[in-house]
């Protein structure tokens, strides 16, 4: 079967770094997707990565390691505002996204 | 209309009724789909459209119907509403391209009692 794990909850302090990982079982990969989502609200893409390796944007960094089924989410300088549930998801061989259910991010002053 | 729009917002059903969701994006995306989101759960795909005139199921279709009549426009049918399909139910439309990344609507919060 396909599966996505990350963590469910996850705690870090507004200006400190956080990291949210996923591990992934699917069938076929086709990239690899972040997307933020705050209480109530539609998801709003972050990042993709394809290939091994860092992609950094800004405040968020997204890792991809495909020999290792990993991938981590690196947010810095924490705002109030990051506080959301981050998802990861997985684009299968049918080119259809698989999901994981989310992280959700709290941000404490 | 700029990107994706779904109506009605939320909506309060009697189990039973029939209940059509509306879906409409103005970016000429080929492919459009529809998830339910629970809480605890990841989002699940309950029917897709690769293009105009074609759908396919997805992970949970049951109980649900689509139709893809132009690109514009994909609507979610439920034939008669159990209370299990209380959810949120987000639409979703992807740019092919290098990326192929999906962009989400709003959102339709149903009730179903």
């Amino acid at each position: 079967g396909q599966n996505i794990d990350q963590p469910t909850e996850m705690t870090a302090t507004e200006g400190a770094i956080v990291q949210i990982n996923c591990t992934y079982q699917t069938s076929g990969f086709n990239g690899l997707f972040w997307y933020q989502q705050h209480a109530g609200e539609a998801p709003t893409f972050l990042s993709y990565n394809v290939l091994d390796g860092l992609e950094e944007k800004g405040r968020f960094s997204s890792f991809l390691s495909r020999s290792k089924g990993y991938s981590y989410l690196l947010l810095k300088e924490l705002q109030m505002k990051d506080s959301a549930s981050y998802l990861c998801a997985v684009l299968d061989s049918n080119y259809q996204l698989i999901w994981g259910a989310g992280t959700k991010l709290i941000i404490k002053p | 209309i700029a990107g994706i729009t779904q109506a009605p917002t939320s909506q309060i059903l009697a189990a039973g009724r029939r209940m059509t969701l509306r879906c409409t994006q103005d970016m000429r995306h080929n492919a459009m789909y529809w998830y339910r989101q629970d809480l605890g759960l990841g989002l699940r795909l309950i029917h897709y459209s690769n293009t105009a005139g074609t759908t396919g199921k997805g992970e949970v279709p049951d109980g649900y119907s689509v139709s893809r009549a132009n690109t514009d426009d994909f609507p979610l049918t439920l034939a008669s509403a159990v209370p299990s399909q209380t959810s949120v139910y987000f639409c979703a439309s992807r740019k092919r391209g290098d990326t192929d990344t999906q962009y989400f609507g709003p959102g339709t919060r149903l009730t179903v009692l």
